[in-house]
């Protein structure tokens, strides 16, 4: 079982509709969670941290469940500037050291 | 404020080339430093990380090689390019504690 696993999509959604993703992590001592975006053929950028509580910015909420090990992304009011790739982080113990991991990324497209 | 370069941004190298692509990380003092490489719809792959000077840890044999010959510089380099040596490579630092996980703007290689 992979460390962080997403849906690659692409989910293709209109203009001002609401979608969500999941990403699941293996290792129950995962500590840190983040989401990034990566837009075609650039760099990934922090998009927001993950809080166990659950944090929104603006049109955007993401949300932990500690006990069946998912995180999740959730747009509102979807913009043609939101898509792009967005990648799952989770920072952990392995081994003894802290590592992150990124997920492969699940592609958003807006559509008009 | 930190800031994270990287060149170039697009090369094109002959198969059996040396290549060395540099990254140098401003504002901060004893990052903690990262190659990473993206294969064309693929995943970031975690090739070599660095926690300080002439420390270089490697995820993945391979033919390239990292040096941190100063705190805020990290380089990677082939002696010798393969095809499948081809992608988009990031380098990216984080704080000691993993936090604050930056992106340079990447260099995309071709391979031919």
């Amino acid at each position: 079982r992979k460390e962080v696993e997403q849906d690659p999509g692409p989910f293709n959604v209109p203009e001002g509709a609401t979608v969500a993703f999941n990403c699941t992590y293996s290792n129950s001592a995962s500590q840190s969670f983040f989401w990034y975006r990566q837009d075609c053929r650039k760099e990934p950028k922090l998009l927001m941290s993950v809080y166990s509580s659950g944090n929104e910015d603006g049109r955007f909420t993401a949300q932990l469940n500690r006990a069946s090990q998912y995180i999740s992304l959730l747009i509102r009011d979807s913009k043609l500037s939101d898509s792009a790739t967005y990648l799952c982080v989770v920072r952990m113990n392995s081994g003894g050291y802290q590592k992150v991991t990124f997920g492969t990324g699940t592609k958003l497209q807006v559509i008009p | 404020s930190q800031t994270i370069h990287q060149w170039p941004a697009t090369l094109v190298q002959p198969v059996g080339s040396p290549l060395s692509l540099e990254c140098t990380v401003e504002g901060t003092s004893n990052p903690n430093l990262y190659w990473y490489r993206q294969a064309a719809g693929r995943g970031l792959q975690l090739l070599f990380y660095s926690v300080g000077i002439g420390q270089i840890s490697s995820e993945v044999p391979q033919n390239l090689s990292a040096s941190r010959p100063q705190d805020r510089q990290f380089i990677l380099s082939s002696k010798k390019l393969l095809l499948s040596d081809s992608g988009f490579y990031l380098c990216a630092w984080s704080r000691q504690d993993l936090y604050g996980y930056t992106f340079g703007s990447g260099t995309r290689l071709t391979v031919v």
